[in-house]
């Protein structure tokens, strides 16, 4: 079964705090794609791994491929980190470029 | 900068109506997406497309039908709409690359369709 699930669905935090959203996924991915949804609905694509880590400013991505599971982590948060956080991937099974979406992390940070 | 743009943010149909939704792209890319975005379902393939006049059936094709006669445009019909088609509908791109593993999509930023 092909699932992408994400935790937590909401989250609040505190401007300043560092924040954890987590994916985990069923079966062997090609890629796993991190993207940001802001109110309004545009989409703008985070990061995109197959492997290891990445940072982007105060953004960083991991995966660990044996456990099935990746995370982003937003250093230092702020009131403009506010948005929907969706992870995506790609099944080793799926010779196209289809992707299948989590249902999202909405997170909110106070000021 | 890669812009994907769709012809309408907010749409409000009868029930009935035909209706186009259309997505522009200005990176010549290959593959092209419709997706929509309901609460707690999170993002579902519609269609897609991998080049000019081809087509493939997402998870949920029911009730629409794409065209695709130009390479930047992707459209999505709904012979007739129906109030379950009430939804946030997105289009995405990305480049086929040799290294399939790093095809980065790039959405549009979306059109609210509701129908009454």
């Amino acid at each position: 079964k092909n699932e992408v699930e994400q935790s937590p669905q909401n989250l609040t935090a505190q401007e300043g705090e560092f924040i954890t959203i987590n994916c985990s996924y069923s079966v062997g991915i090609s890629a796993l794609h991190w993207l940001q949804q802001h109110p309004g609905g545009g989409i703008v694509s985070l990061f995109m791994l197959s492997s290891g880590k990445k940072k982007h400013g105060r953004l960083i991505a991991t995966i660990n491929i044996q456990e099935k599971h990746s995370s982003l982590h937003i250093t230092a948060s702020h009131p403009r980190d506010s948005a929907v956080y969706i992870c995506a991937v790609r099944f080793n099974w799926n010779t196209g470029n289809q992707f299948y979406f989590g249902t999202g992390t909405s997170l909110t940070v106070i000021p | 900068d890669v812009k994907v743009t769709q012809s309408s943010r907010y749409l409000v149909k009868r029930t009935g109506e035909k209706v186009f939704l259309e997505c522009v792209q200005d990176m010549d890319h290959e593959n092209m997406f419709w997706y929509r975005q309901d609460p707690g379902l999170g993002l579902r393939l519609i269609y897609f497309s991998y080049d000019v006049k081809m087509k493939e059936k997402g998870d949920i094709p029911e009730g629409y039908s794409v065209s695709r006669e130009k390479k930047e445009r992707f459209s999505l019909i709904l012979e007739s709409a129906s109030t379950n088609q009430t939804s946030m509908y997105l289009c995405a791109s990305s480049f086929e690359g040799l290294a399939r593993s790093t095809d980065t999509q790039y959405f549009g930023p979306g059109t609210r369709l509701t129908v009454l």
